[in-house]
């Protein structure tokens, strides 16, 4: 899986947008860009995936560039209960790879703030 | 909505007492993850099922074994607990292709004393 680089920490005001970038320059064509999180002492919760085209969920937008070297993800109305660490991975997905297990980097600590 | 439920969230076991951690998911997913998750270390794969009674160890699977036996329920047995077996522990579940997305529970923070 390709490396990712995200920023180690992140404020946002409650009700405003959060933007969370994460590079992955070194991405390949059949590698998918998703994003969990994890708050507090809780499983890991999955938010979005996409491979080029921008998604949006329920939960949030994932926009990514074109050259899909970097990407971010959008929480549009940012609420207390969405402080959590952010992970960003890119991933192969097709069948019959072996490449299964997730690995999470160090993420990024999105603090929501009153 | 996919749910995975995990037995137990905390757990306080004694050296050398069998510990058994209980996933259930109620999306008839074929494939089931047991991750161990500790500081500074990240997620560790532990064992993996991709389909009943069928299991493949991960990185780490000393000290631990599963068993499958129904498609919904997937379970990881410490034979005997050791108190470097303190940890987060994660089921996740995904289905079709063992690539597919991972849908996890809640976790087991077990302590062993």
């Amino acid at each position: 899986d390709a490396k990712t680089t995200q920023p180690t920490s992140m404020d946002c005001a409650e009700g405003r947008a959060a933007n969370l970038p994460c590079n992955h320059s070194t991405i390949s064509g059949n590698e998918y860009v998703y994003w969990y999180r994890q708050i507090h002492s809780q499983g890991p919760q999955y938010i979005i995936h996409g491979l080029k085209n921008n998604e949006t969920n329920e939960m949030a937008s994932l926009i990514i560039t074109e050259d899909r070297k970097s990407s971010t993800l959008i929480l549009p109305h940012a609420t207390l209960r969405d402080t959590a660490v952010y992970y960003c991975i890119v991933r192969v997905v097709w069948s019959g790879g072996s490449n299964y297990k997730l690995t999470f980097g160090k993420g990024t600590l999105l603090t929501v703030n009153p | 909505d996919v749910k995975v439920t995990q037995s137990s969230r905390y757990l306080v076991k004694r050296t050398g007492e069998k510990v058994f951690l209980e996933c259930v998911q109620d999306m008839d997913h074929e494939n089931m993850f047991w991750y161990r998750q500790d500081p500074g270390l990240g997620l560790r794969l532990i064992y993996f099922s991709y389909d009943v009674k069928m299991k493949e160890k991960g990185d780490i699977p000393e000290g631990y074994s599963v068993s499958r036996e129904k498609k919904e329920r997937f379970s990881l047995i410490l034979e005997s607990a050791s108190t470097n077996q303190t940890s987060m522990y994660l089921c996740a579940s995904s289905s079709g292709s063992m690539q597919e997305t991972q849908y996890f529970g809640p976790g087991t923070r077990l302590l062993v004393l």
